[in-house]
């Protein structure tokens, strides 16, 4: 079936240094992308989103890039600190299906110092 | 955004028996959602519960092993029914933000089944 999936489960970076996670979905009907950060014993917090319409959009330090030719999702993430160690998730909405979301597998994010 | 709480926060059941987790929004909302995750895994969704209607469930979830309640437009319940080991997991409540798709979620309910 359709899914979205990630392509590195854990990645490690050293503080200060930008982290890049990535996405790939397979469904092209999908219009609405959702990155949740999830600290262990919490639930997903989230991050930014952004629309099926967009290509890129920007938060505090972090930066969505969609690119639907291929299907990809990134996020990044700006002078990693020790605080942005967590599990990272790519979600998507369903087509037809009003608001529920597919999760990806996640990626766990480790910043060293 | 919405800010969530739930009750237990964890528990430790035995199998056969029932447990109810609430789930508590600050504000009206109009979609709450249940979500089951395995530790290590990622989210899977169990249900929408929009208040005024039954709960539509997700493949593989039935109403009788996990009859939701979604009494107003702040408050839900799940219930997992006739808990066996398998049912061990994260149990996960969000609602929608009101002004897009985004959900935000509660911190989760740790439920160990013996």
């Amino acid at each position: 079936g359709e899914s979205v999936g990630l392509h590195l489960p854990t990645l490690s970076v050293q503080e200060g240094d930008n982290s890049i996670i990535n996405c790939a979905y397979s469904n092209s009907a999908s219009d609405y992308f959702i990155w949740y950060k999830q600290e262990s014993g919490k639930g997903p917090q989230f991050i930014i989103d952004i629309r099926s319409n967009m290509d890129k959009r920007q938060g505090q330090r972090v930066t969505v890039l969609l690119n639907k030719t291929v299907k990809h999702l990134s996020l990044q993430i700006a002078a990693t600190q020790p605080g942005d160690s967590a599990v990272y998730f790519c979600a998507e909405t369903r087509p037809n299906s009003g608001y529920a979301l597919n999760f990806g597998k996640g990626t766990s994010l480790l910043v060293t110092p | 955004s919405a800010v969530i709480s739930q009750k237990p926060s964890r528990d430790i059941c035995q199998r056969g028996t029932s447990l109810t987790i609430q789930c508590q929004v600050d504000s009206q909302v109009t979609m709450m959602f249940w979500y089951r995750q395995q530790p290590g895994q990622s989210l899977t969704l169990i249900a929408t519960a929009n208040q005024g209607s039954e709960a539509t469930y997700e493949s593989g979830f039935v109403i009788d092993k996990f009859p939701i309640s979604r009494p107003n437009l702040t408050f839900s319940t799940l219930t997992v029914s006739n808990m066996s080991p398998e049912d061990s997991s994260i149990y996960l409540c969000s609602a929608d933000g009101g002004s897009g798709y985004e959900q935000y979620f509660g911190p989760g309910t740790r439920l160990t089944v013996t």
